[in-house]
């Protein structure tokens, strides 16, 4: 019953073109989504957010789009760089507590 | 700024015993959360402390589990006593206090690698 998908365990790209990760959910309280990069050993570093009235965000190298009559997202990464190599999660929030619910993450390696 | 910090990083317990995770949020964050990762599957939900008051622990596994914030400052999390299904990586994380919708950015810590055998 998970209610946020990441159906790609893993991404592998080439320095320089276009990183696209994908996420489903199926919960439509959800008011927001975010991306969190996590490197081994450490904990989820926040990276960009969209509110569920938006459609697209972006933050210098990174976008990430929202379609919600599909309910799917999509972090979009572009240049990539090596030093983007990591597990990507997905998460949403919904709720007055603002608890994250969580994707399994996809690892993207970024090959020089 | 100092971040959030967990201790110990690892921990290796037999069946059984008891263990006592901490978190030291970022100074001045009211809101505080537990997650918890175990391997294969998602980042789960534990609970959430604002200042020293638990507002959700809907996602504690069972009683065997305890989590305090005397003060509202650092918190613990005991486990007692473990059992196998416990193993996995405990993250902390804390945020500023906002009432309602948006988001305040949650900042995690490193995590707690619990092993149980």
């Amino acid at each position: 019953d998970q209610q946020v998908k990441q159906n790609s365990p893993s991404l592998s790209v080439q320095e320089g073109r276009i990183s696209i990760l994908n996420c489903d959910y199926t919960n439509s309280m959800f008011d927001y989504f975010l991306w969190y990069k996590k490197y081994p050993a450490e904990g989820p570093t926040f990276l960009i957010s969209i509110s569920s009235i938006k459609d697209k965000n972006e933050d210098g190298r990174f976008t990430v789009f929202l379609n919600k009559s599909a309910k799917h997202l999509s972090l979009h990464i572009v240049p990539s760089q090596p030093g983007d190599s990591a597990v990507y999660f997905c998460a949403a929030i919904a709720g007055n507590n603002r608890k994250l619910i969580w994707g399994l993450g996809t690892s993207l390696a970024v090959n020089p | 700024e100092a971040g959030v910090t967990q201790f110990p990083s690892h921990s290796v317990i037999e069946k059984g015993q008891t263990v006592t995770l901490r978190c030291d949020p970022i100074s001045g964050h009211d809101n505080l959360y537990w997650y918890r990762r175990v391997m294969g599957k998602e980042i789960k939900f534990l609970l959430h402390f604002v200042k020293e008051s638990k507002q959700d622990e809907s996602g504690m596994p069972n009683n065997r589990f305890l989590a305090e914030r005397t003060g509202g400052t650092y918190s613990t999390l005991k486990v007692q006593p473990a059992e196998l299904e416990d193993s996995g990586v405990y993250f902390c994380a804390s945020s500023h206090q906002k009432g309602g919708v948006g988001y305040n950015e949650q900042f995690f810590g490193p995590g707690t690698r619990l092993t149980v055998l």
